[in-house]
C-alpha cells in the first residue's frame, strides 16, 4: 500500500486560500488519491478524490501532476470552520486505504 | 449525518471488564470497518467485514473481536479492558469495497473510557 507524507500542521487566516501538499512516491497505477476531513470527536468525512490532473467540487480542488507522485488539496477562502485534520490517502478501493497522521489545519480570525 | 449509526455514544467501564459496541451501516452498504482513535492520534484500522465475512484485519488485539450479522449490523467486542483501550471507536461503511472509490462513511463514534 502506498505511503503518504504530509505536513503535521499548518496555520492560515480566514479568507485565505490554503494548499496542503501530500507526497506519495510509490503510488500504484490503479490507485486513486483521496482526502478526508476530520473535526474533533467526529468521524472523518470524504472531501474529494481524483486520479490525475484536476478535480473540483463545491468545497475543494485537488491538483495532481502528471507523475502522480504528489497531490495538493486546495481550500479556497477558508473560514474558522475549516479548522480540522486533513488526511491524504491513496488506494484503489475503500478496503485498501490507510489513514496516516494527517495535517492539523488551524484557521485564525 | 452520514447514515451510519453507533451505540452507545459514551461508555465508561473499569479495567478487566468487557464491552460491546454496535454499528449499523448505511442502507445498502455491505462493508463495515472498525477504527480506533486514541487521544490526538491518527485512525488505526482494526478490522473489516463484507457481507458477514471478515475481509481484512489491521492492528486488532486478540482481546478484541468483531462480527457482522445477517442484517449487516456489526458489533465490536472488547474484553479484559485496560486503561490504554480508552479511545474513540469509529465504525464506517462503504457500498462495495471492490468499487473504485476510497469513500467510507463514518459514524459518530463511541467514546470508551476505562477507569
Amino acid at each position: 500500500l502506498a505511503k503518504t507524507t504530509q505536513p503535521i500542521s499548518m496555520d492560515s487566516y480566514e479568507g485565505q486560500e490554503v494548499n496542503i501538499t501530500c507526497s506519495h512516491n510509490n503510488i500504484a497505477t490503479n490507485d486513486y488519491i483521496t482526502w478526508y476531513q476530520q473535526f474533533p470527536s467526529q468521524g472523518p468525512r470524504f472531501i474529494i478524490q481524483g486520479y490525475k490532473t484536476k478535480v473540483t467540487n463545491e468545497v475543494a480542488s485537488l491538483f495532481i501532476p502528471a507523475d502522480r507522485k504528489s497531490s495538493t488539496l486546495s481550500l479556497p477562502r477558508v473560514s474558522l470552520s475549516d479548522t480540522a485534520v486533513y488526511y491524504c490517502l491513496v488506494g484503489f478501493s475503500a478496503s485498501k486505504i490507510i489513514f496516516g497522521s494527517g495535517t492539523r489545519l488551524s484557521i485564525r480570525p | 449525518d452520514s447514515g451510519v449509526t453507533q451505540t452507545p455514544k459514551h461508555l465508561i467501564t473499569a479495567t478487566g471488564q468487557r464491552v460491546t459496541l454496535r454499528c449499523s451501516p448505511r442502507s445498502g452498504d455491505l462493508s463495515v470497518y472498525w477504527y480506533q482513535q486514541s487521544l490526538d492520534q491518527g485512525l488505526q484500522f482494526l478490522i473489516q467485514y463484507y457481507n458477514g465475512e471478515e475481509r481484512a484485519k489491521g492492528n486488532i488485539l486478540e482481546r478484541f473481536s468483531a462480527q457482522q450479522f445477517p442484517d449487516l449490523h456489526s458489533e465490536l467486542n472488547l474484553s479484559s479492558l485496560e486503561l490504554g483501550d480508552s479511545a474513540l471507536y469509529f465504525c464506517a461503511s462503504s457500498v462495495d469495497p471492490l468499487q473504485v472509490t476510497n469513500e467510507q462513511f463514518f459514524g459518530p463514534g463511541t467514546r470508551l473510557t476505562v477507569l
